[in-house]
């Protein structure tokens, strides 16, 4: 079965501060991979996702992932975050109809 | 476009009683999905429906059901509430194929007293 680890619940950083949240998958076939943010109160806004092609993927607000097929990763990094950026970010990879989410990382952003 | 539309946004109810929630998709996607989240559990797969059809169902009770309706809307009903049932249910739309993206509402928050 397919699964999702993210192994950071919280990340403290200073503003202005590059940021790398990490995403395990497990998986045997093909994944589609994606992140979300959720803003407190607020449903699940897609970042970036991943579903062929260049491994690298980007938003439009500085936010990037590489997947990364013989680590099973796709990691999520921003090179100087900002104090808008405080919210939780969830993983997911794609299977079936349904998402598989990781338990989320908390990103806390602090000036 | 119009995002996807959940309504209640929020609801409070007594233990063992019913409720449904509603879910209205972007226009011309065809596939919705429902989530629960959950401090304690997460973000989980209820079901999904396609074309009136539930293609597939995650793991919770009978108590949990859901439909789709020929124009795409969906509903999903928890019956015999439990205080375990209060979450976030979130509602999800797509195209089509699995690997689209799933686009999400602002969820209906549920506390069950």
């Amino acid at each position: 079965a397919q699964s999702v680890t993210q192994l950071d619940s919280q990340v403290p950083v200073f503003e202005e501060a590059p940021v790398e949240l990490r995403c395990n998958y497990s998986s045997s076939v093909s994944v589609y991979l994606f992140w979300y943010v959720q803003y407190p109160n607020q449903g699940l806004q897609l970042l970036l996702k991943y579903l062929s092609g260049s491994t690298l993927v980007e938003s439009i607000n500085g936010f990037e992932a590489e997947f990364n097929k013989s680590q099973t990763s796709f990691h999520l990094r921003k090179p100087s975050v900002h104090i808008s950026d405080t919210a939780e970010y969830f993983c997911a990879v794609s299977s079936s109809y349904k998402l598989i989410f990781g338990s989320g990382t908390r990103l806390l952003v602090r000036p | 476009k119009a995002g996807v539309t959940q309504t209640p946004r929020y609801l409070i109810k007594t233990r063992g009683q019913q409720v449904t929630l509603s879910c209205s998709p972007i226009s011309g996607h065809r596939s919705v999905s429902w989530y629960q989240q959950t401090p304690g559990q997460g973000l989980q797969f209820l079901f999904e429906y396609f074309s009136e059809t539930q293609r597939n169902k995650g793991n919770f009770p009978g108590r949990f059901s859901g439909r789709q309706f020929s124009n795409s809307r969906s509903e999903m009903n928890v019956s015999t509430l439990e205080l375990g049932d209060s979450a976030l249910y979130l509602c999800a739309s797509s195209l089509e194929k699995s690997q689209e993206t799933q686009y999400f509402g602002p969820g209906t928050r549920l506390l069950v007293l």
